[in-house]
């Protein structure tokens, strides 16, 4: 069956540091990736952006991978702060007509 | 630009009742899902309009169904309510389709069956 796992529920870093989520996927053949945020209580917030032939994209202290030999994304934060914590979610989505599927998401804490 | 509206905010109904949600897009925007958020789910799709046209649909029974008006803006009916549909209803709108847009989410609706 497809299934999308992020890889964990929670993840606690310290302000500074470089937090890294994880998306892996199976039995999907996404031609495109997407990361958003969600706030409590407020719609998911676009964040990056990246296809099937792109190895890595980056976005200010944000940085997506895509390895599609491997069936995974990474998604970095680089010089985390507090105000990054959130909950992050990933979406597939095998071809622009089809649509985009999300993973149940990781909740970033970032204590300083 | 206004982002994506959606009406009403907060919802209470009886089981067995139905519900309406309205959805308006950001001006330009001719593409508008619908998802279902839970706790225990997730985000999980409903549908997918574009030019007043289904183009998706999302593993949802039939009681589940929506439209799209000329104006881009869209609705989602909920028939025979259930306590199980109780959860956060957001729309999502997008320039276009056919490609990988990134989608602007609306606050959402909660809507609480009891």
């Amino acid at each position: 069956s497809q299934k999308i796992e992020q890889n964990s529920e929670a993840l606690n870093i310290q302000e500074g540091k470089t937090a890294t989520l994880t998306c892996n996927y199976t039995n999907y053949s996404p031609a495109y990736l997407q990361w958003y945020r969600q706030d409590p209580g407020r719609g998911p917030v676009f964040l990056l952006l990246i296809r099937e032939n792109e190895k890595e994209k980056r976005k200010e202290r944000l940085k997506v991978t895509f390895d599609t030999t491997l069936k995974q994304s990474l998604f970095h934060i680089t010089a985390s702060q507090p105000a990054d914590s959130a909950t992050y979610l990933c979406a597939l989505q095998n071809s622009g007509n089809t649509p985009l599927v999300f993973g149940k998401g990781t909740r970033l804490s970032v204590i300083a | 630009k206004a982002g994506v509206t959606q009406t009403p905010r907060y919802l209470i109904k009886t089981r067995g009742q139905q519900v309406t949600l309205s959805c308006s897009p950001i001006s330009g925007h001719r593409s508008v899902s619908w998802y279902q958020q839970t706790p225990g789910q997730g985000l999980q799709f409903l549908f997918e309009y574009f030019s007043e046209t289904q183009r998706n649909k999302g593993n949802f029974p039939g009681r589940f169904s929506g439209r799209q008006f000329s104006n881009s803006r869209s609705e989602m009916n909920v028939s025979t309510l259930e306590l199980g549909d109780s959860a956060l209803y957001l729309c999502a709108s997008s320039p276009g389709w056919g490609l990988s847009y990134e989608q602007y989410f609306g606050p959402g609706t909660r809507l609480t069956v009891t």
